[in-house]
């Protein structure tokens, strides 16, 4: 079946960069996604990449994806503390003939040490 | 302002009792969906809707129902046969066109129930 897979912690000296990894296994997904929670806050959107690209850049964050490998990451520059939160990798399922539907993986928590 | 709503941000349940969730967007999203999070096991789908008047099941419905009467709103009963109750519940919406493939979800503040 469907799975995303990520590593539950990662720790960060604030002004590094932080590489956040995720596999998924539905080689039809056709959108990739990362998000981000605050603690006790709902999901807020980063970025997505579409399937046919290998790479994104949108200011202090880059999305890499081997298509071939079903392995996306997230990578953040100069991390800083504000960046602390859950970071969530969603791939695009068709589910009832909708691809709008999406499967999480369950998350990895960064922490940024200042 | 646009966004999505979702009240109360605190939800108490006493035991045999049905409680509802309420979501409302006012982004004009045909598709609305319902997650149920719990520690370290992401999000997972409890209903959609892809239209008013119309949803489906996803992979954990049992024990919660849900109506799409009015395009803005999708609220969710935890019923008493949902026995583990106890987690933080995301309402999300997108736009829901059909052709178009790239459906971004946009999520609601959340609210966590808690079982007395």
């Amino acid at each position: 079946g469907e799975d995303v897979e990520q590593s539950l912690f990662l720790s960060v000296r604030e002004g590094d960069s932080s590489v956040i990894n995720c596999t998924y296994t539905d080689s039809s997904s056709t959108y990739l996604y990362w998000y981000k929670q605050e603690p006790g806050a709902g999901l807020q959107l980063l970025t997505y990449i579409f399937s046919n690209m290998d790479m994104k850049q949108d200011q202090r964050l880059t999305v890499l994806l081997n298509k071939k490998d079903k392995h996306l990451s997230l990578r953040i520059a100069d991390t800083q503390t504000g960046d602390s939160a859950i970071y969530f990798c969603a791939e695009s399922h068709n589910y009832g003939g909708s691809q709008g539907n999406l499967i999480f993986g369950k998350g990895t928590k960064l922490s940024v040490k200042p | 302002d646009g966004g999505i709503t979702q009240s109360p941000k605190y939800l108490f349940r006493k035991e045999g009792q049905n409680v509802t969730l309420s979501c409302e967007q006012n982004l004009n999203h045909d598709a609305m969906y319902w997650y149920r999070q719990d520690p370290g096991q992401g999000l997972r789908l409890i209903y959609y809707s892809q239209i008013v008047n119309d949803f489906q099941k996803g992979d954990i419905a049992e024990g919660y129902s849900v109506s799409r009467e009015k395009k803005e709103s999708f609220p969710l009963t935890v019923t008493s046969a949902q026995k583990n109750p106890t987690a933080f519940y995301l309402c999300a919406s997108s736009h829901g066109n059909q052709d178009r493939v790239q459906e971004t979800q946009y999520f609601g503040p959340g609210t966590r129930l808690l079982v007395l």
